[in-house]
């Protein structure tokens, strides 16, 4: 399966400042995930890094608040806008094998984010 | 929205003993996949389950979809100290392939 890191692996940021999160794998992918995992929580997708056009967020996540890029089909990045302690959480990427089926998804290492 | 029951939320076993937990739904999925997750990892795809009745193993993991297609469990055999963490299970539903609904977890302790 593919190999993925992200940056930075954890963080501490003040309330009211951005921070960007970035994600790359050693081989291309077609589709690449963002979730966030709230303390002690499951896993709940935040959006679709889409290559060369906009992010598919689901249902109460906005662009405006975790934008994304995707520039290629190894790198995407997540920004957390406006940090508030209740984005206190662990971020993660996913991305989908290539060489295996749509549904399985690969995680990266996550970034756990605290915001005081 | 689609919604899994994960059950059950911990469980503290002796080293050595059989583990098994499951997921449910109220509607149907198309597959079923199994992850671990240690302390401060992403977590770690263990087994993926396609077909309704389909029984997987991956060395001690053995894994089922249930025929309903609502369900599926994980057995753990003879567990060691090493397969503490949380387990997640997750599904992708009818109306999308690629998009996973987790479960909420189950977290595994083993007293050696």
């Amino acid at each position: 399966s593919a190999v993925i890191s992200q940056k930075p692996s954890r963080d501490i940021c003040q309330r009211g400042t951005s921070l960007t999160i970035q994600c790359q794998v050693d081989s291309q992918v077609t589709m690449m995930f963002w979730y966030r995992q709230q303390p002690g929580q499951s896993l709940t997708l935040i959006a679709t890094a889409n290559q060369g056009s906009e992010a598919t967020y689901e249902s109460g996540f906005v662009i405006d608040k975790f934008p994304i890029s995707r520039p290629n089909l190894t790198f995407s990045t997540l920004t957390v806008s406006n940090m508030s302690p209740e984005d206190s959480s662990i971020y993660l990427c996913s991305v989908e094998d290539r060489g295996g089926r749509v549904s399985e998804q690969y995680f990266g290492p996550g970034t756990r984010l605290t915001v005081t | 929205g689609q919604q899994l029951n994960q059950s059950p939320q911990s469980m503290f076993i002796q080293e050595g003993e059989d583990v098994s937990m499951n997921c449910t739904s109220s509607s149907i999925f198309n597959t079923w996949l199994w992850y671990k997750q240690d302390p401060g990892e992403g977590p770690v795809l263990l087994i993926a389950l396609y077909k309704a009745g389909e029984l997987t193993s991956n060395g001690r993991l053995t894994a089922q979809f249930g025929i309903t297609r609502k369900d599926s469990f994980l057995n753990i055999s003879a567990s060691i100290p090493s397969d503490v963490g949380i387990y997640f299970c997750a599904g992708s539903g009818v109306d999308s392939s690629y998009k996973l609904i987790f479960g909420s977890g189950t977290r595994l302790l083993v007293r050696p």
